[in-house]
């Protein structure tokens, strides 16, 4: 069964600064996927990752994938005020049924 | 842009109770799932839908749980007797799959509350 983990579990950044989110899985995933959640609101995807190397960019987030390594990271650059929330990554072992696993989530707060 | 809705968006309840949480997907969406989240805790996968079946359910979704697509538009998620650790915000999704990248677009969320 698919496991998926993050850390760090929270982060608190300075405006500015640069850091990435690490998220692990356990068995082959066929796609690897990045969500934004504010508090009490839904989740709003940012990536779809599909194969090995695949790496994805929006504004000052970056996304990759190794599935080598069964390795996804989320780099976020020069950190800004709006990019507070919690980010989660998700995997899928079913290709055709789509049930996403869910990481434990990152929560980051960026101070000014 | 099309968007999953969900109502109610709060629904309090008792204990024992039955409640109905209504979803409607994006219309040319074949896949539907319901995802349940503890609060501060992370996203759980209840079940899935395609067809007009359930194609996977989790060690969640007991007999207390039903899902049904009633009609061409809604999706709904039924808990016959409400227990307190029920409680959480209850997420619906949509995706196409089959028609190149993709993924799960999700619903504003219900949030249940069981006393």
């Amino acid at each position: 069964e698919l496991k998926v983990e993050q850390n760090p579990l929270f982060l608190s950044m300075q405006e500015g600064k640069n850091y990435t989110i690490y998220c692990n899985y356990s068995t082959t995933s066929d796609r690897l996927y990045w969500y934004r959640q504010d508090p009490g609101k839904s989740l709003e995807s940012l990536f779809v990752l599909l194969s090995n190397g695949a790496v994805k960019q929006e504004g000052r987030l970056m996304a990759s994938l190794d599935t080598k390594a069964r390795l996804s990271t989320l780099h976020i650059t020069a950190a800004v005020h709006d990019l507070s929330a919690t980010y989660f990554c998700a995997g899928n072992s079913n290709f055709g049924n789509e049930k996403l696993t869910f990481g434990t989530g990152t929560r980051l707060t960026i101070i000014p | 842009e099309p968007e999953v809705t969900q109502t109610p968006s709060h629904q309090v309840t008792q204990m024992g109770q039955e409640v109905i949480l209504r979803c409607v997907p994006i219309s040319n969406h074949l896949y539907f799932y319901w995802y349940r989240q503890i609060l501060g805790q992370k996203v759980e996968f209840l079940v899935s839908f395609y067809n007009n079946e359930i194609s996977e359910k989790s060690e969640i979704f007991d007999d207390q749980f039903s899902v049904e697509r009633p009609d061409g538009s809604n999706f709904t998620l039924k808990i016959r007797s409400t227990k307190l650790e029920d409680s959480a915000m209850y997420f619906c999704a949509s995706g196409r799959w089959g028609q190149g990248p993709d993924t799960q677009y999700f619903g504003p969320g219900t949030r249940l509350t069981v006393l």
